[in-house]
């Protein structure tokens, strides 16, 4: 069936360097993708989304690219802080009313 | 501030016990949801309103009851018929229906059977 899935389950990532969390998705019609942060014991935080019209959105120290030709979706963080340690979950819209169809999500620990 | 508040943080169910879940929001937020989050994974869908007095069944829907009678408050019932209740319960909402908005979430409660 359609789905979203994450590359890597945990992503250990030295203080300031920059993060790359891979997402591939089967839906070849989603039109809108999403990526959230969850900390620990809180509900998942918007981070930024993006439209299938576009390949490429920035944020503050955030960067999602999506590649169509191959169903990926990756969100890159630049300069990764210890706050950034979280579970990192990409969402792609699953149907026309905005049902939302979530990936498992990737571990992202920060070293100092 | 604006918001998503769920309510208890922390829920204790026992044996073929019903308990309800709180969840209000005053963004003024049309849709409304509610996700089930087991360790180590992502989040499953239970019921999603898109409106008042409407609610549809998401993927997991058996043993889940919601309502919707108004638009801030989207309670959802754990009823004795699910067998496994145990987990982080996710209340979400966002503007409207069909368009291409972020659904914001509450910071969730955690139910566990004594």
């Amino acid at each position: 069936g359609e789905s979203v899935g994450l590359h890597l389950p945990t992503l250990s990532v030295q203080e300031g360097d920059n993060s790359i969390i891979n997402c591939a998705y089967s839906n070849s019609a989603s039109d809108y993708f999403i990526w959230y942060k969850q900390e620990s014991g809180k509900g998942p935080q918007f981070i930024i989304d993006i439209r299938s019209n576009m390949d490429k959105r920035q944020g503050q120290r955030v960067t999602v690219l999506l590649n169509k030709t191959v169903k990926h979706l990756s969100l890159q963080i630049a300069a990764t802080q210890p706050g950034d340690s979280a579970v990192y979950f990409c969402a792609e819209k699953a149907d026309s009313w905005g049902k939302l169809q979530f990936g498992a999500g990737t571990q992202v620990v920060v070293t100092p | 501030d604006g918001g998503i508040t769920q309510s208890p943080k922390y829920l204790f169910r026992k044996e073929g016990q019903n308990v309800t879940l709180s969840c209000e929001q005053n963004l003024n937020h049309d849709a409304m949801y509610w996700y089930r989050q087991d360790p180590g994974q992502g989040l499953r869908l239970i019921y999603y309103s898109q409106i008042v007095n409407d609610f549809q069944k998401g993927d997991i829907a058996e043993g889940y009851s919601v309502s919707r009678e108004k638009k801030e408050s989207f309670p959802l019932t754990v009823t004795s018929a699910q067998k496994n209740p145990t987990a982080f319960y996710l209340c979400a909402s966002k503007p409207g229906q069909g368009n291409n908005q972020p659904q914001h979430f509450g910071d969730g409660t955690r139910l566990s059977i004594l």
